[in-house]
């Protein structure tokens, strides 16, 4: 089956780091995503692993651990706007790049 | 290119009524994506082309639902006899066959069945 687990909501105070934990269990693995989704808004690219290890872009960076099946956000220097949604997806290996999301995690970045 | 557009924004409309939604993706991408997204989940995945083709529908898509892709360029839904279990926001993507393959979105077309 196909199952993507992340907090629903999370609260962080501006300047600090969060980090947002993702945990999957997909029918094999071709990659891992995050977008940052604000209210009524689309999902806007964020991260891509592959590979097990940390990428890093700017103030946000994302973790993958293959074999633990386990993935996270962290974001430095919280800023306000860097409140929205943030979502966890994973393509899956032999299909057509279609995206498993998770529910997403509400971030609420407070002064 | 400004990236993916669809059209309308907002749709409202009445139980059994049929609707249609337009997705242009951005040019050069020939793979399209359209999803569905209900308030506090994440999009979950509708149907897929690579070009023309339609290459995967979900189970999510009943015999109501019907997407094309004629040409290979702009996609349009349609959404027959509508339910208000229809109400959601629509999302169309689109993605390049190189790179990464991520999936840049549109900004949806929220649908409210009355």
């Amino acid at each position: 089956g196909q199952n993507i687990d992340q907090p629903t909501e999370m609260t962080a105070t501006e300047g600090a780091i969060v980090q947002i934990n993702c945990t999957y269990q997909t029918s094999g693995f071709n990659g891992l995503f995050w977008y940052q989704q604000h209210a009524g808004e689309a999902p806007t690219f964020l991260s891509y692993n592959v590979l097990d290890g940390l990428e890093e872009k700017g103030r946000f960076s994302s973790f993958l651990s293959r074999s633990k099946g386990y993935s996270y956000l962290l974001l430095k220097e919280l800023q306000m706007k860097d409140s929205a949604s943030y979502l966890c997806a994973v393509r899956e290996s032999g299909g057509y790049n279609k995206l498993i999301f998770g529910a997403g995690t509400r971030l609420a970045v407070h002064p | 290119d400004t990236g993916v557009s669809q059209d309308p924004r907002h749709k409202i409309t009445k139980r059994g009524q049929n609707v249609t939604f337009r997705c242009d993706p951005i040019s050069e991408h020939n793979r399209l994506y359209w999803y569905r997204q209900t308030l506090g989940q994440g999009p979950e995945f509708l149907t897929y082309f690579q070009n023309e083709a339609q290459l995967e529908k979900s189970r999510l898509l009943s015999d109501r639902f019907s997407a094309e892709r004629p040409k290979g360029s702009f996609s349009t839904l349609e959404i027959q006899r509508t339910e208000q279990g229809d109400s959601a926001m629509y999302l169309c993507a689109s993605s390049h066959p190189s790179g990464e393959n991520e999936q840049f979105f549109g900004p949806g077309t929220r649908l409210t069945v009355l």
